[in-house]
């Protein structure tokens, strides 16, 4: 069964800081994807970033950037220069295939970051 | 951009009632999904549905019914509320592509559901 471990209950940075968020996951799937979301207090979740198994490049988006390791089966999260508007619980998912070729997203627990100014 | 609604951002409820909560999405997708949030559990899938009419169990689909009649709407319904349905309830969508799997799901806004 697919299974997202995220070790980091919560994290508290001072701002400017930067912050890695762990993900680590297991599967026996050979093709997978592999997201990560933000939940603001707001509550809504926001798609960040998804990734397949095949593709192994870290990816960088301004100040968030991925490390895809599969060797380690993990799948980090680093955010530079953190800020305060960064302060959300963070999510690490991972696609499950189901009935009729669909996916379904099994989550970790979530990280909640703070950032304080 | 991609618009899942669900009905209500807040709801309150009596023991023994049965409940809906709704969720609309515009985006034309296959996949709907209905997850309870709780805190230190993270997200756990309740059920989801690849097309219309049809639905599968998630992890946690004990007490719990869906419904979705239509492509747009998937509705989730407490049977028979109870003080351990209290939590965040969180619909989302995907697209299917049937040669390369699923887009990355959209999520509603959240329903606070409290049963009294």
């Amino acid at each position: 069964a697919q299974k997202v471990t995220q070790a980091q209950t919560e994290i508290s940075v001072v701002e400017k800081e930067d912050v890695t968020l762990d993900c680590v996951y297991e599967t026996r799937d050979t093709t997978y994807y592999l997201f990560w979301y933000k939940q603001p207090p707001s509550g809504e979740l926001v798609f960040l970033i998804r990734r397949n198994s095949f593709d192994e490049q870290n990816e960088i988006s301004g100040r968030y950037s991925w490390n895809f390791q599969k060797s380690t089966s993990s799948f980090n999260f680093t955010i530079t220069a953190s800020q305060v508007v960064d302060s959300a619980v963070y999510f690490c998912a991972l696609s499950d295939f189901a009935q009729g070729g669909s996916e379904k997203l099994v989550f970790g627990k979530g990280t909640k970051l703070t950032v304080n100014p | 951009d991609v618009k899942v609604t669900q009905s209500s951002r807040y709801l309150v409820k009596r023991t023994g009632e049965k409940v809906f909560l709704e969720c609309v999405q515009d985006m034309d997708h296959e996949n709907m999904f209905w997850y309870r949030q709780d805190p230190g559990l993270g997200l756990r899938l309740i059920y989801f549905s690849y097309d219309v009419k049809m639905k599968e169990k998630g992890d946690i689909p004990e007490g719990y019914s869906v419904s979705r009649e239509k492509k747009e709407r998937f509705s989730l319904i407490l049977e028979s509320a109870s003080t351990n349905q209290t939590s965040m309830y969180l619909c989302a969508s995907s697209f299917l592509y049937r040669d390369r799997g699923s887009t990355e799901a959209f999520f509603g806004q959240g329903t606070r559901l409290t049963v009294v």
